[in-house]
């Protein structure tokens, strides 16, 4: 069964400060893997996303994130927090051959940047 | 820019009453999702569709039913509203394909039912 977890229910960071937003997924086989940031009042917005190939993603608003096999997380990142960069934020996972587009979604992290 | 819009942001219905949630997306995708929010619960998928006609249950789809007759409409339907279906409820869609199928969401209905 696919699975995946985000261990904190919220994150503070200061602004200039690096960020990391953790997740951890369990499926069979391969991943796709992928983080969504929702704003206020707003529905998901697409971050970025692992298929294949190189372990480090880029993304939208300079996020990135790396895949790690061995320790089955896709932690996101961002080298310097923003104070507009507080959201929702949620990982998903499918696996790459399951036959279905069915993804399953974290409970989501908050984060809060302070100013 | 896909843009997946939803009929309404803010909804209040009586408990009993029938409700639809519709969804329309204008990039000809073949997949789309019913997802209900709930805080410390995440998404939570109720239905999804492969294709026109098409449907399959999600993870929570007791209580709701949905229709899909033409490609760009999902239509989520509560035969008789209940209060622990308020929630917001997102709708996404996607195109399946060798990169990854992303999902594009709509802004979210929220639905309040007393």
């Amino acid at each position: 069964a696919q699975s995946v977890a985000q261990p904190e229910d919220q994150v503070n960071v200061a602004e200039g400060n690096p960020l990391t937003v953790k997740c951890t997924y369990s499926v069979s086989g391969n991943p796709y893997l992928f983080w969504y940031v929702q704003y206020p009042n707003r529905g998901l917005q697409f971050l970025l996303k692992y298929i294949t190939g190189d372990n480090l993603v880029k993304g939208s608003y300079g996020f990135e994130a790396e895949f790690n096999k061995s320790q089955t997380s896709f932690h996101l990142k961002k080298p310097s927090a923003l104070v507009s960069d507080s959201a929702l934020y949620f990982c998903a996972v499918r696996e790459a051959t399951s036959g279905t587009y069915k993804y399953i979604f974290g409970t989501g992290t908050r984060l809060k940047v302070l100013a | 820019d896909v843009k997946v819009t939803q009929s309404s942001r803010y909804l209040v219905k009586r408990t009993g009453e029938k409700v639809f949630l519709e969804c329309v997306q204008d990039m000809d995708h073949e997949n789309m999702f019913w997802y209900r929010q709930d805080p410390g619960l995440g998404l939570r998928l109720i239905y999804f569709s492969y294709d026109v006609k098409m449907k399959e249950k999600g993870d929570i789809p007791e209580g709701y039913s949905v229709s899909r007759e033409k490609k760009e409409r999902f239509s989520l339907i509560l035969e008789s509203a209940s209060t622990n279906q308020t929630s917001m409820y997102l709708c996404a869609s996607s195109s399946p394909g060798p990169i990854g199928d992303t999902q594009y969401f709509g802004p979210g209905t929220r639905l309040t039912v007393l």
